[in-house]
C-alpha cells in the first residue's frame, strides 16, 4: 500500500499550545519523511524532514517523532503562533525515486 | 520563496480543451516533478523528468503528458479536460541525482468549465 494516513483532519489551539499532527504508513519501501506548510494559494514549503534511522528531529520550534516499528510519525510545534496557522502534509517518499506520497493534510489554526 | 517559477497562475478552460501549464526550475535542479492537488487534498503525483526523460508516473491517464528542456524547464499537457481535472497543479524541482529535497512552485489553479 502507497497510502500515507494522516490526522486530525483539523486542529485548533490556543497560542503557546502544542498541536501534534499524526502520520501512519504501511509501506517499508518510503525512505524520506518530510512535513509540508502550506498557505492559502501558495505551494507547500519544506518544514522539516526526517530519515527513518533517526527516531526524533528538532528544528525551531518543529520536532518530527519517528517510530519505524509502528510505521508512525509526528509533528510537534512548539510554542504556536498565529502566524503557524495553515495546513500541514505530512509526506514519504519511495525509495530511489524523487516520488512523494502526500497525506490528507490539517488544517490548523492557533488563536491568539 | 523556492526558487521554482510556475505559469500560469490562474486559468479557465472548457470541458474537452488543451492545456499547458509551465515550471521554471531552480538553477542546477535537474529533476522535475508534477502533482495535482485536489481541493482540500495532498499533492498526488503525476509524472516525474530527469534530464528531459519522463523517470516515473503515478496514476494518471495518458492524456497527462508532459515536457522537461534542455534548461531544465518544463510543460505539464492535459487533454481533452474534464471538470474533475481541476485543481492546483504544483511543480517541484529537485537537485541533482541523490538529493531528498523537493522545492515546489507555488502552482496553476486550473478551472474546468
Amino acid at each position: 500500500q502507497q497510502q500515507v494516513k494522516q490526522s486530525p483532519q483539523s486542529l485548533i489551539v490556543q497560542k503557546g499550545g502544542i498541536p501534534i499532527i499524526n502520520c501512519a504508513y504501511e509501506n517499508t519501501a518510503f525512505d524520506y519523511f518530510p512535513w509540508y506548510q502550506q498557505f492559502p494559494g501558495k505551494g507547500p514549503a519544506l518544514l522539516i524532514a526526517i530519515r527513518p534511522d533517526v527516531s526524533e528531529k528538532k528544528e525551531g520550534r518543529f520536532t518530527i517523532s519517528f517510530n519505524k516499528s509502528a510505521k508512525q510519525f509526528s509533528l510537534h510545534i512548539m510554542d504556536s503562533q498565529p502566524g503557524d496557522s495553515a495546513t500541514y502534509f505530512c509526506a514519504a517518499r519511495l525509495s530511489g525515486t524523487y516520488k512523494y506520497i502526500f497525506g490528507t493534510g490539517t488544517r490548523l489554526k492557533v488563536l491568539a | 520563496e523556492t526558487g521554482v517559477t510556475q505559469s500560469p497562475t490562474h486559468l479557465i478552460k472548457t470541458r474537452g480543451q488543451q492545456v499547458t501549464l509551465r515550471c521554471s526550475s531552480q538553477s542546477g535542479h535537474n529533476t522535475v516533478s508534477w502533482y495535482q492537488q485536489a481541493l482540500g487534498q495532498g499533492p498526488q503525483f503525476i509524472f516525474q523528468y530527469y534530464r528531459e526523460e519522463e523517470n516515473g508516473r503515478g496514476n494518471f491517464p495518458p492524456r497527462f503528458s508532459g515536457l522537461q528542456f534542455p534548461n531544465y524547464s518544463s510543460e505539464l499537457n492535459v487533454n481533452a479536460l474534464e471538470l474533475d481535472d481541476s485543481a492546483l497543479y504544483l511543480c517541484a524541482s529537485s537537485p541533482t541525482a541523490g538529493s531528498t529535497e523537493a522545492f515546489f512552485g507555488q502552482g496553476t489553479r486550473l478551472t474546468v468549465v
